[in-house]
């Protein structure tokens, strides 16, 4: 079936320790978005990408980070994680820019 | 500023009730797409909804696009335990804006058997 995949679905890291979180699709969807999701709240976007064009969302911190190497994977690196850091990162995806989503599993981050 | 609101937040019910949440907004959508969430998953897509007035149906779920494309509601038939979740709408601005999906806060929902 075609999917959209996060590795790990667990996540431990200590404060400061930097952390990549992954996220591969075999859906072949342009447009690769990730999300951070904190307890009782909507999901809130950090960046996409438009197949190599990254748009970063205003309100992300530089200590959030993406590369996508090719079509099906990309990944999220945070920097020097804070304890403000930990929650649910969601990898998203879709054929185009303004079309319904897809999601992953998550990555459900603690930092320690 | 929140620019789709969702209400309500939460809603406890028994099992076998009826129910309507809803996602207002005073923007136009192009579309309107409603997702289930369950704790520790991501969300799914339930329905995408695009032209005004539209309602579509999914089992025992009803979705419907209001007229002027600005807000949408979801009901649930007959309530089951399986239906507790998280119920997120997400809209696509009509025209578009640089966010691509804009999402409310959801209306979490707890079925009690």
């Amino acid at each position: 079936d075609a999917m959209v995949i996060q590795n790990p679905r667990y996540q431990v890291t200590q404060f400061g320790k930097p952390v990549t979180l992954s996220c591969s699709q075999t859906l072949n969807h342009n447009v690769m978005y990730w999300y951070q999701q904190k307890s009782s709240q909507a999901p809130k976007l950090l960046f996409h990408y438009y197949d190599k064009d990254f748009n970063n969302e205003a309100d992300t911190p530089d200590n959030f980070q993406s590369r996508r190497p090719n079509t099906s994977f990309c990944f999220l690196d945070i920097r020097s994680p804070g304890l403000g850091d930990a929650a649910m990162y969601l990898c998203a995806t879709s054929p185009d820019r303004y079309n319904e989503q897809f999601f992953g599993p998550g990555t459900r981050l603690t930092v320690l | 500023t929140q620019l789709l609101e969702q209400s309500p937040q939460f809603l406890s019910i028994q099992e076998g009730e009826n129910l309507t949440v809803y996602c207002n907004s005073s923007s136009v959508f192009s579309s309107l797409q409603w997702y289930r969430q369950e704790p520790g998953e991501g969300p799914v897509l339930l329905v995408t909804v695009v032209t005004g007035g539209e309602v579509k149906k999914l089992k025992r779920l009803t979705f419907q696009f209001g007229d002027a494309r600005k807000d949408s509601s979801l009901h649930i038939t007959a309530a089951q335990p399986g239906d507790t979740g998280l119920y997120l709408c997400a809209g696509v601005y009509s025209p578009p804006g640089n966010t691509p999906l804009v999402f409310g806060k959801g209306t979490r929902l707890s079925v009690i058997a």
